[in-house]
């Protein structure tokens, strides 16, 4: 099963414009992972935000996590069509054994040009 | 309709060992990847196969590492000769038959914890 549920599912919008996708988590987590991934390719790591950080930034990527809401979002700013892909969270938890990575369904970005 | 299946879900090896690490995606899907997560780390990618097929394996490591994924029967992910620094969490996923394949459509497995000692 998958913990992660993002939303929306599908996002289209225009270059130059900010696409935010958002993601629930249900469980305590130690980190949660943002991925992107091309159409026939596998996924690329973008950012890991720990438990105890709020935001986190890198180039035009934005992460924001809230713990009490188990939520986190996922802004790209000035989109470019070069963005156009499925970008997914993985929520990473630790269980008896140890670390456990789950990840959610998705959302499939379309940047028009 | 079950998801992605993976096992075992916890192996342990010794040094020198070989790890089978086995992976059988959703009915219908012939496209599998492999990714491996190191403890605190986010997935790296390792290796894409659809049937009796290496597509692109540029995240492999070049020795003692190989995947296959035969026309009948699971993806195996192969570690011959085990080392500590291989204990991480391995997961596959899968995806349909779709040119290109959808990326909205790639399925997760539960991950293998292998733990070298």
């Amino acid at each position: 099963s998958q913990q992660g549920e993002e939303d929306p599912q599908a996002l289209s919008i225009q270059e130059g414009e900010n696409a935010t996708m958002n993601c629930s988590y249900k469980t305590s987590i130690n980190n949660l992972q943002w991925y992107r991934q091309n159409s026939g390719r596998g996924l690329v790591h973008l950012i890991l935000i720990r438990s105890n950080e709020r935001e986190k930034h890198s180039g035009r990527l934005r992460v924001t996590l809230d713990t009490s809401k188990k939520s986190s979002s996922l802004l790209i700013t000035a989109s470019r069509a070069a963005d156009t892909a499925s970008y997914f969270c993985a929520t990473d938890a630790w269980d008896n054994a140890g670390n456990m990575l789950t990840f959610g369904g998705g959302t499939r970005l379309m940047v028009k040009p | 309709n079950a998801g992605v299946m993976q096992n075992p879900r916890h192996l342990v090896r010794r040094r020198g060992q070989e790890a089978r690490l086995r992976c059988s995606p959703m009915k219908g899907h012939s496209h599998v990847y492999w990714y491996r997560q190191l403890p605190e780390e986010g997935l790296k990618f390792m290796v894409y196969l659809q049937k009796e097929n290496i597509i692109d394996e540029s995240g492999m490591p070049k020795e003692r590492f190989s995947a296959e994924f035969p026309k009948e029967g699971p993806s195996i992910l192969r570690i011959q000769q085990v080392v500590r620094g291989d204990s991480a969490a391995y997961f596959c996923a899968s995806s349909p038959p779709s040119l290109p394949p959808s990326s909205y459509e790639q399925y997760f497995g539960p991950g293998t914890r292998l733990t070298v000692t």
